[in-house]
């Protein structure tokens, strides 16, 4: 069973519209988590990074919340636009160690 | 772009052939690491390096593959004998405070 799980596993909105992204995951104890975005055939970019205490975290369009008592985590994205259009993972660095554990993701899709 | 760049982008390959890869992190960052991502997947850690020492290694990286950073700068990833299943993009990415990823080497085994 993956330690990161996501849902969706895929999303299609209209422009102009907001949207929510769940990541549920069983990494503990944990240092960060993180949101990337990945265009296709790209390499993942950095969205938000949020400490194990810190229970929210803006960049833009894109806010990011943290329950460390319920292991989840969203990523709201307000007034969506075409280039939005991406894979977004979630991804947890387990306490202690270097390593990233990625999520599969949740592919958006935003259609005029 | 995010600073870290990597060549080829693409590689199509024979089954049995070896490939090498390279990746040229952000110059002031000290730690790289290498990830493989398939389809549909997110990426798996498969090794990471702080300077020229390769600190830790991934169940995943069989025997045919090895990875470099000499002098703890650019960093080489090898694979040998190349199988089918070998097909993924190979992301590497070096780090500050967090991971900047390479747009990847996207490699087919034929």
């Amino acid at each position: 069973k993956n330690q990161v799980e996501q849902s969706p596993q895929s999303l299609i909105i209209l422009e102009g519209k907001n949207c929510t992204l769940q990541c549920n995951y069983t990494v503990s104890p944990f240092s960060n988590l993180r949101w990337y975005k990945q265009d296709t055939g790209r390499g993942p970019v950095s969205l938000t990074i949020m400490t194990f205490s810190e229970n929210t975290k803006s960049n833009g369009r894109y806010t990011a919340t943290l329950d460390a008592d319920t292991k989840q985590s969203s990523l709201h994205i307000t007034a969506s636009q075409l280039s939005d259009s991406a894979s977004y993972i979630c991804v947890v660095s387990p306490f202690g160690t270097d390593k990233l554990i990625f999520g599969t993701g949740t592919r958006l899709q935003v259609f005029p | 772009d995010t600073g870290v760049s990597q060549d080829p982008r693409h590689k199509i390959t024979k089954r049995g052939q070896n490939v090498t890869f390279r990746c040229d992190p952000i110059s002031e960052h000290n730690r790289l690491y290498w990830y493989r991502q398939t389809l549909g997947q997110g990426p798996e850690f498969l090794t990471y390096f702080q300077n020229e020492a390769q600190l830790e290694k991934s169940r995943l990286l069989s025997d045919r593959f090895s990875a470099e950073r000499p002098k703890g700068s650019f960093s080489t990833l090898e694979i040998q004998r190349t199988e089918q299943g070998d097909s993924a993009m190979y992301l590497c990415a070096s780090r500050a405070y967090t991971q900047y990823f390479g747009p990847g080497t996207r490699l087919t085994v034929l």
